[in-house]
C-alpha cells in the first residue's frame, strides 16, 4: 500500500546535528515532489522544506534556512532533511508528506525530534 | 511569505450541528487552498484541496468553498470521529504555510 516510514529522530544537545529519512512505498517516488513539516509540543502544523521530484527546486522555511537540507534519493525511493545548528526550539514531531502539487495526500507517522 | 490566518481558533460544537471554520490569506492564492483534519497521535488527513474538492475517501459532509483569500470549510452533521484540529494552508508559492488550526470540540 501507499506509505511513508520516517526514521532517525531521537535526543539531541543543542548545537547538534541529524538527519531524517523517509522511505516510500507504493508509489512512483521519481514522479512526486516531497515536503517535510513538524509540529512543535503544543503547537500548530509547520512546512518547512520541500523538494521537487527530480531535486531541481528546493525551499525551506525561514525558521530552519541555512540550518536544514532536503534531499532525496530516487533509486532507494527515500527523502532526508540533514538538520544542523539544532535549537531547543527544533523540538517536534517531523513529518514527510506526498505533494500532489494541491495538498499533501499521503503522510508518514512521524518521528521525534528533542532538542535538550 | 504568506500568511494564513483561521478562525475561530476553537470551537463546540454538538453531534448532527454543522459547523464552518474559516481561513483568510495575506495576499490572493487564487484557489490554492487546502484544508487538513490532525488528530492527536496521528498524522493529519488531507480533506479538501483546490478549496472545494473533496480527497478521495473523504466523507461527503466535508466542503470547502472561497477563492482569493477568503475560504471557508463546512462539515454538516457532524460525527464523533470529526473533533479534531483543522488546518488550511496555501500550496500557492512557497513557502507553504499553514493556518494556526482550528480545535474543534464536543459541546
Amino acid at each position: 500500500q501507499v506509505q511513508l516510514v520516517e526514521s532517525g529522530g531521537g535526543l539531541v544537545k543543542p548545537g547538534g546535528s541529524l538527519t531524517l529519512s523517509c522511505v516510500a512505498s507504493g508509489f512512483p517516488f521519481s514522479d512526486y515532489s516531497m515536503t517535510w513539516i513538524r509540529q512543535a509540543p503544543g503547537k500548530g502544523l509547520e512546512w518547512i522544506s520541500y523538494i521537487s521530484s527530480s531535486s531541481t527546486f528546493t525551499n525551506n522555511a525561514d525558521s530552519v534556512k541555512g540550518r536544514f537540507t532536503v534531499s532525496r534519493d530516487n533509486a532507494k525511493n527515500s527523502v532526508f532533511l540533514r538538520m544542523k545548528s539544532l535549537r531547543v526550539d527544533d523540538t517536534a514531531v517531523y513529518y514527510c508528506a506526498r505533494d500532489q502539487s494541491r495538498g499533501l495526500d499521503v503522510w508518514g507517522q512521524g518521528t521525534t525530534v528533542t532538542v535538550s | 511569505d504568506i500568511q494564513m490566518t483561521q478562525s475561530p481558533s476553537s470551537l463546540s460544537a454538538s453531534i448532527g450541528d454543522r459547523v464552518s471554520i474559516t481561513c483568510r490569506a495575506s495576499q490572493s492564492i487564487t484557489t490554492y487552498l487546502n484544508w487538513y483534519q490532525h488528530k492527536p497521535g496521528r498524522a493529519p488527513n488531507l480533506l479538501i484541496f483546490g478549496a472545494s474538492s473533496l480527497q478521495g475517501g473523504v466523507p461527503s459532509r466535508f466542503s470547502g468553498s472561497g477563492s482569493g483569500s477568503a475560504f471557508t470549510l463546512t462539515i454538516n452533521n457532524l460525527q464523533p470521529e470529526d473533533f479534531a484540529t483543522y488546518y488550511c494552508q496555501q500550496s500557492y508559492s512557497t513557502p507553504f504555510t499553514f493556518g494556526q488550526g482550528t480545535k474543534l470540540e464536543i459541546k
